[in-house]
């Protein structure tokens, strides 16, 4: 079975500071993996995937992810931290045969002046 | 602008009528759609997947008779949230797809339901 688990449900920057958003997965065969993005009472709106190829990934508004395989990670990144970016983030993984996304628990993120 | 449309944004309703949440894809034929429902401040489970034409495959510990699925067309699907409870006050949210063309995956906004 699939998994993600996202590490720390609220994270807090500055604005401009390194935007870090930690995932990890559990998959048994080679997975494809998202960032997702939330923002209040809204739907979600993809940020980044990763299928093949490529290892680092780079998406939307400037964020980047990168797939580890070794460490069954991909954590999300931004260098420089804006105040639109104050969402909530979903980490997600879905197998290659199917289109189901398991989400991670999510990420607050807050972005300060 | 919005590939997929969800309607109502916001639902409030009695407890013992049922609601329909409908969902369609605006510029391409999805041929399987799926339902989430979100809780405060919690991630998104899949409730089921609907493929058209077919019978929704509901996840496991969904009610399928309390959330009726119908995805009679290839840009219209419904859920129906029968006979209400205040417990099924949530954020729901479809998305959409084309296999057959490899489309990428579409969310709609999501739909805000509150049972008094």
């Amino acid at each position: 079975a699939q998994s993600v688990t996202q590490l720390g449900s609220h994270v807090s920057v500055s604005e401009g500071a390194l935007v870090l958003l930690r995932c990890n997965y559990s998959s048994s065969v080679p997975p494809y993996l998202f960032w997702y993005v939330q923002y209040p009472n809204q739907g979600l709106q993809l940020l980044l995937k990763y299928t093949t190829g490529a290892t680092l990934v780079k998406g939307i508004n400037g964020f980047e992810a990168e797939f580890k395989k070794s460490e069954t990670s991909f954590h999300l990144t931004k260098p420089s931290a804006h105040m639109s970016d104050a969402a909530e983030y979903f980490c997600a993984v879905s197998d290659r045969d199917t289109d189901k996304l398991i989400f991670g628990t999510g990420t607050r993120l807050q972005v300060f002046p | 602008g919005a590939v997929v449309s969800q309607h109502p944004s916001r639902v409030i309703c009695k407890s013992g009528t049922s609601v329909k949440i409908e969902c369609r894809s605006l510029d391409f034929q999805a041929t399987t759609m799926f339902w989430y429902r979100q809780f405060p401040k919690q991630s998104l489970m899949l409730m089921a997947t609907s493929n058209e034409g077919s019978k929704a495959t509901y996840e496991q510990g969904v009610e399928k008779d309390k959330f009726l699925i119908n995805h009679a067309s290839l840009t219209l699907s419904t859920l129906t949230v029968t006979s209400a409870h205040p417990e099924d006050s949530s954020f729901y949210i479809c998305s959409a797809i084309n296999r057959g063309r490899n489309s990428p995956l579409h969310f709609g906004n999501g739909t805000r339901l509150t049972v008094t």
